[in-house]
């Protein structure tokens, strides 16, 4: 089964809204990142945030992470309509060398 | 720089037909790996690779083969294609220097459609 988990599935806001996507794991990691995918397009990196940290901040975008309940969660603040997009969190596990991604959440803005 | 390219765009096969996927990258990059999405799905490893001549498998590696001679190129092979096997293939490429891992860059894609 795949590691990585994302809440919700599908999420629809107004532009101008903070959007909240949430990501649970089930192994020990070294990192988790998220990533963005436009429809039909390769994947964008956006954020990393490394085992030993808590918080990491990126322009509009913050990320949390939570190893005690193996979660991260992605805050994209002051959403725009070019933010819709599905987005993915990625986990590198520290028991081997794989990168293992989630289902995904996809995120509309309502104009 | 190229950055991740893949070959071809588009395919079409008919069950039981064998093709590669190619994907190359010009970054200098230890780590190669390849992804495939489904609806629903997200993305789920097939194989990966940390450097020349080192493979292993991902979480969905049955009916693929990968072989990584050189650092740049990393082919995927369908040995016996299927129905089941019809999905978008990405392949991505990230340094690989101790832990942990820098960004993974992904390339275009490729759709396949086995008939």
């Amino acid at each position: 089964s795949q590691q990585g988990e994302e809440d919700p599935q599908a999420l629809s806001i107004q532009e101008g809204e903070n959007a909240t996507m949430n990501c649970s794991y089930k192994t020990s990691i070294n990192n988790l990142q998220w990533y963005r995918q436009n429809s039909g397009r390769g994947l964008v990196h956006l954020i990393l945030i490394r085992s030993n940290e808590r918080e990491k901040h990126s322009g509009r975008l913050r990320v949390t992470l939570d190893t005690s309940k193996k979660s991260s969660s992605l805050l994209i603040t002051a959403s725009r309509a070019a933010d819709t997009a599905s987005y993915f969190c990625a986990t590198e596990q520290n028991r081997d060398d794989k990168i293992i991604f989630g289902k995904g959440t996809r995120l509309h803005i309502l104009p | 720089n190229a950055g991740v390219t893949q070959t071809p765009k588009f395919q079409v096969l008919k069950t039981g037909q064998s093709m590669t996927l190619q994907c190359a990258q010009d970054m200098n990059h230890e780590y190669m790996s390849w992804y495939r999405q489904d609806p629903g799905m997200g993305l789920r490893l097939i194989h990966y690779s940390v450097g020349a001549g080192i493979t292993d498998q991902g979480e969905v590696p049955n009916g693929y083969n990968v072989s990584r001679s050189t650092t740049e190129d990393f082919p995927l092979r369908l040995l016996s294609a299927a129905p089941s096997q019809t999905s978008v293939y990405f392949c991505a490429s990230s340094y690989s220097i101790g832990s942990p891992r820098e960004t993974q860059y992904f390339g275009p894609g490729t759709r396949l459609l086995v008939l």
